[in-house]
């Protein structure tokens, strides 16, 4: 039974498009998180959601949009796809803020997302 | 601005031997660090942490050394193994946020 699980796992779109990736997790874990691994990669945080509310938004263009429906699901909406979009997102879950030995990211397997 | 980084992309080494994975940062605040390891396909796992009270903390085969006045972390494998072959990524935090900033990975390879 999956911890992190992300769907699609792969995704292959046209520029323009809208497409979303969803996540859940299973850990009862309160805070959820949507990284970025792109060619180079880096693997940059772009959200963070802590019981549902907004915690952490980078500089994240704002075709990309999380939702949090429950504190088990963050799913992440892009809207107008772009060749530069083309990468890895993963999605991670902590029970909390950084703590000495506790508290550590749980990450999903990840979703390529590829844009032609 | 690049604040955590793992200058080597990649690392061989003899099934058995050392294997030595390097991190620098350049935020003093940070103070709490983090190695995970990532197979091709799957997400990154947890491997081994430290906070800066300490400049050391080992579990099993794995040792993380932390040099606060450097500012240079290095993870330790000892001996290494055929299934330890992935990439380790640095991460650091400050203790009490939920952001990690994460370097771009170093490839081992340990040969049989």
């Amino acid at each position: 039974d999956t911890a992190v699980s992300q769907t699609p796992k792969y995704l292959v779109t046209q520029m323009g498009n809208d497409k979303s990736i969803k996540c859940e997790q299973n850990l009862g874990h309160d805070t959820m998180y949507w990284y970025k691994q792109d060619s180079k990669k880096f693997l940059k945080i772009m959200f963070s959601y802590n019981n549902k509310e907004l915690i952490i938004n980078e500089t994240v263009p704002n075709r990309f949009s999380p939702k949090s429906p429950d504190k088990a699901h963050l799913n992440l909406h892009i809207n107008s796809l772009e060749l530069g979009d083309s990468a890895v997102y993963f999605c991670a879950s902590s029970d909390g803020p950084a703590s000495s030995g506790a508290n550590v990211l749980t990450f999903g397997a990840g979703s390529r997302l590829t844009v032609l | 601005d690049q604040q955590v980084k793992q200058n080597s992309p990649s690392l061989s080494v003899q099934e058995g031997r050392i294997s030595i994975l390097n991190c620098d940062y350049t935020n003093s605040m940070f103070d709490y660090f983090l190695w995970y390891k990532k197979y091709p396909a799957e997400g990154p796992t947890f491997l081994i942490s430290i906070s800066s009270i300490k400049d050391k903390n080992e579990d099993g085969r794995f040792t993380v050394f932390l040099n606060k006045s450097a500012k240079h972390l290095s993870l330790h494998i000892v001996p290494s193994q055929p299934g330890d072959s992935a990439v380790y990524f640095c991460a650091a935090s400050l203790l009490g946020t939920y952001k990690y900033i994460f370097g771009t990975g170093t490839r081992l390879k340990v040969l049989a």
